[in-house]
C-alpha cells in the first residue's frame, strides 16, 4: 500500500529565509506527487504537481519541488519565505495502479510559521 | 468558474444525530471524490465517484456513513448515527477527468463536531 510521510509536524522559519518541507513516499510504481498547501479558512490548494519528465518542478507562489526516485522523495522548497505563505503543507501521492480512481494518499501535514 | 463548494462549513451534533454533508463540485467534473481528515491525523480518502457511480468506496469507515450523487451532479454523504470518532474535517474533491490525471480541486471543507 502506498504511503506519505512528512517527518515535520511544525516549522517555523524567519521571513525571507530560505524553505524546505520533507516528504518522503512509498509506491509500487512510478508515483504522480503532488504539493498542497491549506491556508486557515480556506480549502486545499495545489501548489504544484510531478507526473513525469524534469524532475524539478516549478509551482504557484515561487514553489518548486524536486522528484528524487532513489531517495523516494518529494522535498518541497522555496528560496525566500514570506510571511503570507504561513499555511499548513501536504503532499500526496496519486493511486493510479489500481484503474479504481485516482485517489490521493496525503502525509499528515506541515505546518509552517513564519516570523517577522 | 465557481469552485467546489461545501455546505455546512462547520457542523456541531450530538452522538447519535443524523448530519448530511453537501458538496457541489467544479461544473462538468465527473469525478469527485470524499475525503476526511481527524484531528491531528493525515487527510483520508473516503470514496470516488464518476457520475453518478460509486467507483471506489474502499475508504468508507462503516456502514453509518452513505454517500451518495444523484444525477451526477452535487453529493451528499451522510453519517447516521453519528459517533464520537466521526468528528473531524470532511473535504470534497472533484476533477475533470482522467486525462487530467488526478488535479484534483478541493473544497473548503466541512468541519463536523460530534458531542
Amino acid at each position: 500500500a502506498q504511503s506519505v510521510t512528512q517527518p515535520d509536524i511544525h516549522i517555523t522559519v524567519s521571513e525571507g529565509a530560505s524553505l524546505e518541507l520533507r516528504c518522503n513516499y512509498s509506491y509500487g510504481a512510478t508515483p504522480y506527487l503532488f504539493w498542497y498547501v491549506q491556508s486557515p479558512g480556506q480549502g486545499l490548494q495545489l501548489l504544484l504537481k510531478y507526473f513525469s519528465g524534469d524532475t524539478l518542478v516549478q509551482g504557484i507562489k515561487g514553489f518548486e519541488a524536486e522528484f528524487k526516485r532513489s531517495q523516494s522523495s518529494f522535498n518541497l522548497r522555496k528560496p525566500s519565505v514570506h510571511w503570507s505563505d504561513a499555511a499548513e503543507y501536504f503532499c500526496a501521492v496519486g493511486d493510479i495502479l489500481t484503474g479504481g480512481g485516482n485517489k490521493l494518499t496525503f502525509g499528515t501535514g506541515t505546518q509552517l510559521k513564519v516570523e517577522l | 468558474e465557481a469552485g467546489v463548494t461545501q455546505f455546512p462549513s462547520h457542523s456541531v451534533i450530538e452522538k447519535g444525530q443524523t448530519v448530511t454533508l453537501r458538496c457541489d463540485p467544479i461544473s462538468g467534473h465527473d469525478n469527485l471524490y470524499w475525503y476526511r481528515r481527524v484531528m491531528g491525523k493525515e487527510i483520508k480518502f473516503l470514496l470516488h465517484f464518476v457520475k453518478e457511480s460509486k467507483q471506489d468506496e474502499s475508504g468508507m469507515p462503516n456502514n453509518r456513513f452513505l454517500a451518495e450523487r444523484t444525477g451526477g451532479t452535487y453529493s451528499t454523504l451522510k453519517v447516521q448515527p453519528a459517533e464520537l470518532e466521526d468528528s473531524g474535517v470532511y473535504f470534497c474533491a472533484s476533477s475533470q477527468d482522467r486525462v487530467r490525471r488526478n488535479e484534483q480541486f478541493f473544497g473548503p471543507g466541512t468541519r463536523l463536531t460530534v458531542l
